[in-house]
């Protein structure tokens, strides 16, 4: 079955830090898609990234990068140089290609807070 | 481009009343869906629209909650009667094409109390 785990509820650092978010997934499909979004508090959901199971390149997007590895089943989002704007929530989601499925399988979260 | 929009924004009934939670896709996405965050918990999938037709409704709790989309453009999800487990962040999602691989884009939510 598939399952999305973000261990990390919450974590505080101090602004100009580096911080990684953890997420590690179980897929019984050999085909899928992961994805992380943001939540800031206005409180809707903001895409990130999407990557296929079939590139595990690591992506950079100016102070984010993601790390992708599929022998440990993770795909964790780091922040460098961490800013107050940072602070929000963070999901890491799921998606399979098994049966046609086109549902999200979402991770508990990780509430960031930045302080200044 | 306008986004995801929902409505309302917070609503807070007593237990027994309806309830009816409304969405508005990105314009010409043909797939819609509906999620649910309750207190602390990961955010679920309840329902997928492809245009007017429940493509998967696998997630949907029980039979006091019924979604529609006529038309194929807009979403009402209605629940009848609420209990109060029903508390929690509905969230609606749109994306454009068919397939695991689409992003989807998600509206602010609407956050149902339940008394």
């Amino acid at each position: 079955a598939q399952k999305v785990t973000q261990a990390q509820t919450e974590i505080s650092v101090v602004e100009k830090e580096d911080v990684t978010l953890d997420c590690v997934y179980e897929t019984r499909d050999t085909t899928y898609y992961l994805f992380w979004y943001k939540q800031p508090p206005s409180g809707e959901l903001v895409f990130l990234i999407r990557r296929n199971s079939f590139d595990e390149q690591n992506e950079i997007s100016g102070r984010y990068s993601w790390n992708f590895q599929k022998s440990t089943s993770s795909f964790n989002f780091t922040i460098t140089a961490s800013q107050v704007v940072d602070s929000a929530v963070y999901f890491c989601a799921l998606s399979e290609a098994f049966q046609g499925a086109q549902k999200l399988v979402f991770g508990q979260g990780t509430r960031l807070t930045i302080n200044p | 481009e306008a986004g995801v929009t929902q409505f309302p924004s917070h609503s807070v009934i007593e237990k027994g009343q309806t309830v009816t939670l409304r969405c508005d896709p990105i314009s010409g996405h043909d797939n819609l869906y509906w999620y649910r965050r309750v207190m602390g918990k990961e955010i679920k999938f309840l329902l997928h629209f492809v245009k007017e037709s429940k493509q998967d409704e696998s997630g949907m709790p029980n039979n006091r909650f019924l979604a529609e989309r006529t038309g194929g453009t807009y979403s009402t999800l209605k629940v009848q009667p609420a209990e109060l487990e029903d508390s929690g962040v509905y969230f609606c999602a749109s994306s454009q094409g068919w397939g695991y691989t689409d992003t989807q884009y998600f509206g602010p939510g609407t956050r149902l109390t339940v008394l």
